[in-house]
């Protein structure tokens, strides 16, 4: 079973600041997808960034940079010169990647809610 | 052009009906889904087709019936619903029901209020 560990439920930091919200996982999988999505009070939900487990570098999109450390089993979101529109539900989720017959559902974790504040 | 719409977006009805929610993905995706988000945002998988064919069905009541009449349509139908029923109803899709770099795309959501 895959189990994913978000335990900052609640976030604050300053506009133009760096934020790094924490994830760690468990799993069994040899092989598996790690995913950071957003959620605005608006409702939708938004993929972010994805990083393999076999993949050698740290996933970036934009000022998003996942933290990857696979020994640690953790998947740090980092978000760089926060934006008062980054304010939002922020999910860790994991899929595996090869399970041959099995099921290769996401499983999200509880969330972190990130304010930012002017 | 909506790639994941759900319909409708809100939906407040009265213990004891039934009602269903409807999701339509114009991606081409094989694999559809549906999830529940409840009051502390803890999102978790009801239910996946892949081309048409039930492939995950966690532990749901037997009062939550899925029905996908082609791959890009994933239906949801709640009998006798409960207060407990209340939450937000995501659909989503991927590209295929197995691993690798692809990520779900999700609909806007469907707010559940059962009074």
């Amino acid at each position: 079973a895959q189990k994913i560990t978000q335990t900052q439920p609640g976030m604050f930091v300053q506009e133009k600041e760096a934020v790094t919200l924490d994830c760690t996982y468990d799993t069994s999988d040899p092989s598996y997808g790690l995913f950071w999505y957003k959620q605005p009070s608006s409702g939708e939900m938004i993929f972010l960034i994805y990083q393999g487990s076999y993949d050698q570098q740290n996933a970036t999109e934009g000022r998003y940079s996942l933290n990857f450390q696979k020994a640690r089993k953790s998947a740090n979101l980092v978000i760089s010169a926060s934006q008062l529109g980054d304010s939002a539900m922020y999910f860790c989720a994991m899929r595996p990647r090869w399970r041959g017959a099995g099921s290769y559902q996401l499983t999200f974790g509880k969330g972190t809610k990130l304010s930012v504040i002017p | 052009d909506t790639a994941v719409s759900q319909t409708p977006k809100y939906l407040v009805t009265q213990m004891g009906n039934d009602k269903s929610i409807k999701c339509e993905q114009n991606l081409g995706h094989d694999t559809m889904y549906w999830y529940k988000q409840d009051s502390k945002k803890f999102l978790k998988i009801m239910f996946s087709y892949n081309n048409k064919e039930l492939i995950i069905n966690e532990t749901v009541p037997n009062r939550f019936s899925p029905k996908s009449p082609d791959k890009a349509h994933l239906n949801l139908h709640i009998n006798s619903l409960e207060l407990g029923d209340s939450a937000v109803y995501f659909c989503a899709s991927s590209r295929d029901r197995t691993g690798g770099n692809y990520g779900y795309t999700f609909g806007s959501g469907t707010r559940l209020t059962v009074v």
